[in-house]
Formats: C-alpha cells, sequence, structure tokens
C-alpha cells in the first residue's frame, strides 16, 4: 500500500535556529506533494504544495519544501522559526489520479524560548 | 464563500446511539472525503467519494456509513457508536481540474465526538 512516513513525530528546536521537518513517500510514477499544518484546537491549514515543475516550492509564513524524486523525499524547512510555529505538521500524497490524499502521521514542532 | 462546513462542532454520545455528522461544501468539488484524527495517528481515511452517486471505503470504514446524493453534501454516519469511535472527525473536499485531480484538499473546522 502507498504510504507516507514522517521520520520525526517531535521535534524541540529554539527560538530562531533552523529547522527541517522530514517526509518520506512510497515511489511512484507521479506523486503531488502537499504540507498540512494544524495548530492547537484547530483544523488543518495548507502550508505548500508541489504538483509539478521547480523542486522547491514556497509556502506561507517563511516555510519552503524540496522535492527530490532519486530519493523519494519531500522534506520541510524554515531557517529560522518562531514561538507561533509551534503546531503540528502533516506531510500528504496523492499517488495518481482521483486516489485519496495519503496522510503521515505527522511531525509535533515545539519552538523554545 | 463558506467552503467547508461541518455540523456539530462537538458531539457526546452514548455507546449504541446512532447519529449523522454533516459536511457540506460549496465549492462544487467533486471529490470528498472523512478522514479521523487520533493522537499519534495522523489522518486516516473512512470513506471518500469521487462524485454525486460514487463511495467508496478508505483504511477505517467499519461502523460508518456514507452517501453521496448531491455534489455538495456527503454526511457520515455512524450506526452503532463505541467509544472506539471517540476521536476528531474532519471532512474534506478538492477539484478536479484540467490536469486531474492532483489539487489541494479544502479542510473543515472538525467535529468532536466523544462517546460514553
Amino acid at each position: 500500500a502507498q504510504s507516507v512516513t514522517q521520520l520525526d513525530s517531535q521535534v524541540p528546536v529554539f527560538e530562531e535556529a533552523p529547522v527541517e521537518l522530514r517526509c518520506n513517500y512510497s515511489s511512484s510514477v507521479s506523486v503531488y506533494l502537499f504540507w498540512y499544518v494544524q495548530y492547537p484546537n484547530q483544523g488543518l491549514q495548507l502550508l505548500l504544495k508541489y504538483l509539478s515543475g521547480s523542486t522547491l516550492v514556497k509556502g506561507i509564513n517563511g516555510f519552503e519544501a524540496e522535492f527530490n524524486k532519486s530519493q523519494t523525499s519531500f522534506h520541510l524547512r524554515k531557517p529560522s522559526v518562531h514561538i507561533s510555529d509551534t503546531a503540528e505538521y502533516f506531510c500528504a500524497v496523492i499517488y495518481s489520479g482521483n486516489t485519496p490524499l495519503v496522510f503521515g502521521k505527522g511531525t509535533r514542532l515545539s519552538v523554545i524560548a | 464563500n463558506a467552503g467547508v462546513t461541518q455540523t456539530p462542532k462537538f458531539q457526546v454520545l452514548k455507546t449504541g446511539q446512532s447519529m449523522t455528522l454533516q459536511c457540506a461544501q460549496d465549492m462544487n468539488h467533486e471529490y470528498m472525503s472523512w478522514y479521523r484524527q487520533d493522537p499519534g495517528m495522523g489522518l486516516r481515511l473512512i470513506h471518500y467519494s469521487v462524485g454525486a452517486g460514487i463511495t467508496d471505503q478508505g483504511e477505517v470504514p467499519n461502523g460508518y456509513n456514507v452517501s453521496r446524493s448531491t455534489t455538495e453534501d456527503f454526511p457520515l454516519r455512524l450506526l452503532s457508536a463505541a467509544p472506539s469511535q471517540t476521536s476528531v472527525y474532519f471532512c474534506a473536499s478538492r477539484p478536479r481540474d484540467r490536469r486531474g485531480w492532483g489539487q489541494p484538499q479544502h479542510f473543515g473546522d472538525g467535529t468532536r465526538l466523544s462517546i460514553l
């Protein structure tokens, strides 16, 4: 079955430090990749997406991600985090056609002052 | 444009009761789906639909029914509630465009359901 692996369940990081949240997906011919963010007691908000084209995609709040087909990865990065970035981050993949969006189990980012 | 609307936002049920979680979208999206979110499990797909009259099972369909009589609505029915169904439920929709189905999903705000 197609799957999405988020390698870290929790990531603590100090304020203004860089962060990388890792995501790997099952190999496929073509995929559509997404990162969603969920703030405490809220719904899911789209952070960024890769549909085609440039492998480096920029999203909201200063986040970016790089699609690496050979590594089947789509890691999320931010050069300097803020307290307000504390949230849970989900990587998600559409593997083909009208198939469902498959989620990773999430990474809880905690930014420490 | 309200997006994806879920009702109710909170619900407490007793074991064995039935209820329907409502989901409506006003974006004319063909694709709709239901997920449940549990700590450490991410979002798991319950049922989905690629258009009116078409539904299919996801990863965790047992104990839930769905129907899709219109493009706008996709209700989720709990047939006989069990404590294991205590969760946060999210409805989502996404469009089909000329490139296919690879578009972001829009999510509702969720329904927090507790089964006693």
